[in-house]
């Protein structure tokens, strides 16, 4: 079954800290792994992203983390600020996929000052 | 990326009347994709709408309870139907793929059925 595990639900930083949210799935045919950011009354809005054919990413302070054996990804958010308070959503698509973005549950941050 | 223009933003209805969302890009797509959004929950993929094409749905989502229309390469509408409190979410629509730009959602249509 097409799935993708995300843990913690909900997860409290404080300000300047680093945020990790965990995702896992099951279904090797996945090989496109985005991570969308989503503010109350906003569409999801793309982050990062990563293929299985590197281990790691990084776009300012956030990075992805990917263990291909372990099919396991996560995302880090360094130096986390008030404003990255958000709900966060992992995400797999299959291979030749034509849309069927397979959501994690969605893990809600906040970030306290 | 594309940009996408959704309307209504929010709507309240009584059940049993229908309700047609609008999805506007600003650019030509190939596919467009509509997912639901229940209160807290993540986000379920209801179907995916060719231009030219009959709408493919998904597992528990059928074409009478959530009508779709493609009319061409920038817009689709997704109608939900016969309108009951369950249908109380928020709908999206989406646009295109594995790549630089990813899938790109709209702002979404919150929807409340009273």
């Amino acid at each position: 079954q097409q799935q993708v595990k995300q843990s913690p639900q909900s997860l409290i930083v404080q300000k300047g800290g680093i945020s990790i949210i965990n995702c896992a799935y099951e279904n090797t045919a996945f090989d496109y792994f985005p991570w969308y950011q989503q503010f109350p009354g906003k569409g999801p809005a793309l982050l990062i992203a990563i293929r299985p054919d590197v281990s790691e990413k990084k776009e300012g302070r956030f990075t992805i983390s990917f263990n291909k054996s372990a099919k396991q990804f996560s995302l880090h958010i360094m130096d986390s600020q008030p404003g990255d308070s958000a709900t966060y959503f992992c995400a797999a698509a299959p291979v030749g996929s034509q849309g069927n973005l397979i959501f994690g549950k969605g893990t809600k941050l906040s970030v306290k000052p | 990326s594309a940009v996408i223009s959704q309307k209504p933003s929010r709507d309240i209805c009584q059940r049993g009347t229908s309700l047609t969302i609008q999805c506007q890009v600003d650019s030509q797509v190939t596919m467009m994709f509509w997912y639901r959004q229940q209160p807290g929950q993540s986000l379920t993929l209801i179907a995916t709408a060719n231009q030219g094409s009959e709408a493919t749905y998904e597992s528990g989502f059928v074409i009478d309870k959530f009508p779709i229309s493609r009319p061409n390469l920038t817009f689709s509408t997704l109608t939900v139907s016969n309108m009951s409190p369950e249908d109380s979410s928020i709908y999206l629509c989406s646009v295109g793929g594995v790549g630089s730009y990813g899938y790109t959602f709209g702002s979404g249509t919150r929807l409340t059925v009273v």
